[in-house]
């Protein structure tokens, strides 16, 4: 089992839609986690962080589900320009330990 | 001013021949790192350095050597250049628990 899993995708989804897409790790030691967007051919950039109590910035909004080891990202009315590959990534102790998941491509059709 | 710059952007080369790239923040961070994504989007972090000293050096082979002179700047070597090296190099900064800052990225292509 990879130690963080996601979707590949793509996601096809309509402007205006709701979308969520889930990322499972298997380190139940981990501590923090955060998701990274990276548009084509360009680098990643932080998006959120997750926190314990949930965590929402205007239309994004991320959980963590300790119980079952899994983060999630649900994005509202989205808009052709959330169009991208959602990266999530785990801190599994340290700061200098962040395992990358492979990405979530996510296509807005208009 | 770009907060972590790195350079080339973009570096055809052949095969055998050795290659540097470099990289700088202008943040303040302690922690450098270097990361590759190849072709099927995978990024693996290669090396870390927290106030130039070496941290992580994950199984990466020797012909590549990373040298800090300095916190804000980590650069990376490669010797001897072969194919498989093609990818794209990112290198990062972090301060804490906080997440990375990258720099654009150094596309690198082995012929």
């Amino acid at each position: 089992r990879k130690e963080v899993e996601q979707d590949p995708g793509p996601f096809n989804v309509p402007e205006g839609a709701t979308v969520a897409f889930n990322c499972t790790y298997s380190n139940s030691a981990s501590q923090s986690f955060f998701w990274y967007r990276q548009d084509c051919r360009k680098e990643p950039k932080l998006l959120m962080s997750v926190y314990s109590s949930g965590n929402e910035d205007g239309r994004f909004t991320a959980q963590l589900n300790r119980a079952s080891q899994y983060i999630s990202l649900l994005i509202r009315d989205s808009k052709l320009s959330d169009s991208a590959t959602y990266l999530c990534v785990v801190n599994m102790g340290s700061n200098y330990q962040l395992i990358w998941g492979a990405g979530t491509k996510l296509i807005i059709k208009p | 001013d770009t907060a972590v710059s790195q350079t080339p952007k973009y570096l055809v080369t052949q095969m055998g021949n050795d290659k540097s790239i470099k990289c700088e923040q202008n943040l303040g961070h302690d922690t450098m790192y270097w990361y590759k994504q190849d072709s099927k989007k995978f990024l693996k972090i290669m090396f870390s350095y927290n106030n130039k000293e070496l941290i992580i050096n994950e199984t990466v082979p020797n012909r590549f050597s990373p040298k800090s002179p300095d916190k804000a700047h980590l650069n990376l070597h490669i010797n001897s250049l072969e194919l498989g090296d093609s990818a794209v190099y990112f290198c990062a900064s972090s301060q804490g628990a906080d997440g990375y800052t990258f720099g654009s990225g150094t596309r690198l292509t082995v012929v």
